[in-house]
């Protein structure tokens, strides 16, 4: 089992939608967990942190739940420069190493 | 906008060649790596840094070999080239150990022929 799972999509979606993903992570002791985007042929850049209390940043709200192993990423008003992939990041415990997932991808179409 | 360069940008190269990729940062950030990521895939950790003199292995088997003399200079040599080696090689930088926020470089895109 990977230590972080993503849907790799692609979600396909209009414009002003609102669409969530899920990531799950194995490693009970993680630490700490981010989600970033990468767009086609680029570096991935962090989006947000994720907070246990759960965080908002404009559009873009952020969860997780810690009994269950998942972290979530929800975006409301879907824009057509949303579209990208976006990674979920988990800080293994012990050794706080960035491990990434494979990435869920987001289309937004007019 | 991060400081954080990686030169080349794109490298093409005959198998059994000995290439060193560079990674520079000028933000000094103590904890350095390097990731490879195939298109569509995740990116998977082959060698990470807490600073000078440290390097450790990733998750992922590699021949590479880094080394960390100067706090801001975090080199990847392939000794050997194949074409198995062909992928992105992405280096990302962290200002501390608990720190997930990482800083890319734009990443070496390395053909292999």
């Amino acid at each position: 089992r990977k230590e972080v799972e993503q849907d790799p999509g692609p979600f396909n979606v209009p414009e002003g939608a609102t669409v969530a993903f899920n990531c799950t992570y194995s490693n009970s002791a993680s630490q700490s967990f981010f989600w970033y985007r990468q767009d086609c042929r680029k570096e991935p850049k962090l989006l947000m942190s994720v907070y246990s209390s759960g965080n908002e940043d404009g559009r873009f709200t952020a969860q997780l739940n810690r009994a269950s192993q998942y972290i979530s990423l929800l975006i409301r008003d879907s824009k057509l420069s949303d579209s990208a992939t976006y990674l979920c990041v988990v800080l293994r415990g012990g050794s706080y190493i960035p491990t990434f997932g494979r990435g869920t991808s987001l289309i937004v179409h007019p | 906008e991060a400081d954080i360069y990686q030169t080349p940008r794109y490298l093409v190269i005959g198998t059994g060649k000995k290439i060193t990729l560079e990674c520079s940062q000028t933000m000094g950030h103590d904890k350095m790596y390097w990731y490879q990521q195939d298109p569509g895939m995740e990116l998977h950790l082959i060698h990470y840094s807490y600073g000078v003199n440290s390097t450790e292995k990733g998750d992922l088997s590699s021949e590479s070999t880094v080394s960390r003399i100067r706090t801001e200079h975090f080199p990847l040599t392939l000794e050997s080239a194949r074409p198995s080696h062909t992928s992105q090689y992405l280096c990302a930088s962290s200002e501390g150990i608990l720190e997930g926020k990482l800083f890319f470089g734009s990443g070496t895109q390395l053909s292999v022929l």
